[in-house]
């Protein structure tokens, strides 16, 4: 069964720096997302891609975030310069249409120091 | 209030217990619901979309109530495995491709 795939799975960086959060989507899927769940919270949006370009961010997806399809398989996160409160765990998601069911990878768990 | 409300639990039951989940949602411009299941530290998955006529997938049916605004989902005959956290999810289809979540409740089944 085809899956969202994330790497890495753990990524310890140290804070202010820059950060790449890397998804394989599913092959056939023309939407991508990334979410975030710092621990004990809940699941929270932050941006959504089609069609290369940003479809719609949050309010937490701010200057210091950015998404690229760089390649034909390739989806990424980048976080420019990193905060403590950036620390969570990074979803990535795909869906072939955007009223279909979305599809999570298993995450990227991000912690800044 | 919040977007998506969810009792957060625990909800401590036995196995072969019957277990119900409720969750209200603000919006009435959402138009599809959902419950996925999340265990602990592991991505979401999706348990079962939920519509207005309501669906059964076995042990798990769930309810969708448009007049008032909430959703419920039921499991009969509760096993070790079913537990995990279970989250309320709503999209606003086609106004916006995000989907809301709601804190999720905690369910632990027991020996």
């Amino acid at each position: 069964e085809p899956e969202v795939t994330q790497t890495p799975s753990h990524q310890v960086t140290q804070m202010g720096q820059e950060v790449i959060l890397r998804c394989v989507p599913i092959s056939n899927h023309l939407y991508f997302y990334w979410y975030r769940q710092i621990l004990g919270q809940k699941v929270e949006f932050l941006v959504s891609f089609y069609n290369n370009e940003i479809s719609e961010k949050s309010e937490i997806f701010d200057d210091q975030f950015s998404v690229e399809r760089p390649d034909g398989s390739n989806f990424t996160l980048k976080i420019r310069s990193t905060k403590l409160e950036d620390s969570a765990m990074y979803f990535c998601a795909s869906s072939s249409l955007n009223t279909d069911t979305q599809y999570f990878g298993p995450g990227t768990r991000l912690t800044v120091l | 209030r919040k977007e998506v409300e969810q009792d957060p639990g625990p909800f401590n039951v036995p196995e072969g217990a019957t277990v119900a989940f409720n969750c209200t949602y603000s919006n009435s411009a959402s138009q599809s619901f959902f419950w996925y299941r999340q265990d602990c530290r592991k991505e979401p998955k999706l348990l079962m979309s939920v519509y207005s006529s309501g669906n059964e997938d076995g042990r798990f049916t769930a309810q969708l109530n448009r007049a008032s605004q909430y959703i419920s989902l039921l499991i009969r005959d509760s096993k070790l495995s079913d537990s995990a956290t279970y989250l309320c999810v709503v999209h606003r289809v086609p106004s916006a491709s995000k989907l809301t979540f709601g804190t999720g409740t905690r369910l632990q089944v027991t020996l």
